[in-house]
């Protein structure tokens, strides 16, 4: 499969536990993004990278949330001390990033429950 | 505000029938404008994606128009199939090149095909 992966695939928490989402791009893609999609909503942008560098960060993004991708390749976002409203599908995305017309890829998402 | 608005936000039709949905943008400057397809559960796929010069594109059963002086995009599906209900998203780039590239989001009409 040469899409984008995302692990794992569900998550259930306890509210105030910390979960980690790993997502692995489509392999000559630089560019990867990450995404939250609540129901009913379209997917809201939270952060992307190019290579290895995180570029840009939504206000959403609060002080609990961090996201690496320590090679370029594959990226993990933590949550630290989850709430309730942090129940979300978390969906990461990559692409490359010359030309304007840059297509997104979008995993299979992660889909986090907080009780 | 860079906003994306979409109607109707749900539409259940009989197999077989046509459909239009509906998609305003206040994105600027404005890039390309996408559709695409989510299925429940799942990450969105691509439909398809204009730029400014282009006012139609086809992708097999699918159709999508773009009005950039007015800022409108329409999704027809012709024939409907069962496998066609999914969340159709209306999704627009903002700014030029490679640059940025940041994705705007409608929140997506929800396409029930009934037998």
């Amino acid at each position: 499969d040469t899409g984008v992966s995302q692990n794992p695939r569900h998550k259930i928490t306890k509210r105030g536990q910390n979960v980690t989402f790993r997502c692995d791009p489509i392999s000559e893609h630089n560019r990867l993004y990450w995404y939250r999609q609540t129901l009913g909503q379209g997917p809201e942008f939270l952060t992307y990278f190019q290579n290895e560098a995180q570029l840009e960060k939504s206000r959403l993004l609060s002080d609990r949330f961090s996201a690496e991708r320590p090679k370029g390749s594959f990226s993990t976002l933590e949550i630290q001390r989850t709430e309730q409203g942090d129940s979300a599908m978390y969906l990461c995305a990559s692409s490359r990033s010359q030309g304007p017309l840059y297509e997104q890829y979008f995993g299979p998402g992660t889909r986090l429950t907080v009780t | 505000k860079n906003q994306v608005e979409q109607s109707p936000q749900s539409l259940i039709i009989l197999e077989g029938k046509n459909c239009t949905l509906q998609c305003n943008y206040t994105v600027s400057p404005f890039s390309n404008l996408r559709w695409y397809k989510q299925d429940t559960g799942r990450g969105p796929v691509s439909l398809t994606i204009m730029t400014f010069s282009e006012n139609t594109k086809s992708n097999g059963r699918y159709t999508a128009t773009l009005d950039a002086d007015t800022k409108q995009s329409s999704l027809h599906i012709t024939a409907s199939q069962l496998s066609d209900s999914a969340s159709y998203i209306c999704v627009v780039s903002a700014g030029r090149g490679s640059t940025l590239g940041r994705l705007y989001f409608g929140r997506g009409t929800q396409l029930t095909v009934w037998p």
